[in-house]
């Protein structure tokens, strides 16, 4: 067990509806970051917050949009889903989000069907 | 940005012989190079890393080994069981981001 938790495990919804994820990361740790891992895919960096502010984003459609709140956990919205959108999805924490750079730890993901 | 590449996509060995698998990366100035195992269905787990003022690093039966000249690093995984079956990754930090850069996967198969 990492230490950082995500919920829910499974979701299973439907195109054109709007889902939200929850991130709660190691305690003390003030980094969070959101992959997307698709089918055959390897991990595609989505966006990353450090402390409540953004701090690097990656491939992230504009569909999908993220924030960490004061007591660090970290949603991430998916909005306008699409069959593609369907994948697991994961959190990871850090202790620090500088580029000095320092290990990850991944949550379970969550894995989301799109029908 | 960083670019990794990974290869081979896929690797089937016996029980009991050697892996190997190797990225490369773009930019010489990256210097943390981490490899995570992740089992199916399961989250990415490190299982060793490697900065850039080191040559080789070793933890039982893994061993990573670097060469910045050619900007490539190598996972060596020895006396391999069926347990190492796995999806590995490798990726890459370049200083002044705060992200990894990661390979595509290799997907290890171990047979009895």
């Amino acid at each position: 067990d990492s230490g950082v938790t995500q919920t829910p495990k499974h979701l299973i919804t439907a195109t054109g509806q709007r889902v939200t994820l929850r991130c709660s990361p190691r305690s003390g740790d003030l980094s969070v970051y959101w992959y997307q891992q698709s089918l055959d895919q390897g991990l595609q960096f989505l966006i990353q917050y450090y402390n409540g502010e953004e701090r690097a984003k990656g491939n992230i459609l504009e569909r999908f949009s993220a924030q960490q709140f004061p007591d660090l956990h970290s949603e991430l919205n998916l909005s306008s889903l699409e069959l593609g959108d369907s994948a697991l999805y994961f959190c990871a924490s850090s202790v620090r989000g500088a580029s000095d750079y320092n290990e990850q730890f991944f949550g379970p993901g969550t894995r989301l069907t799109v029908l | 940005g960083e670019n990794v590449e990974q290869h081979p996509s896929t690797l089937s060995v016996q029980e009991g012989d050697s892996a190997v698998i190797k990225c490369t990366y773009s930019d010489s100035a990256s210097n943390y190079f981490p490899w995570y195992k992740q089992e199916l269905g399961k989250r990415p787990q490190l299982i060793i890393d490697i900065r850039s003022n080191v040559g080789e690093k070793k933890d039982q039966r893994i061993a990573v080994t670097l060469n910045k000249t050619a900007k490539h690093f190598s996972l060596h995984i020895t006396e391999t069981q069926p347990e190492d079956s796995a999806v590995y990754f490798c990726a890459a930090h370049l200083p002044g981001y705060s992200t990894l850069t990661f390979g595509k996967g290799t997907m290890l198969l171990v047979s009895p």
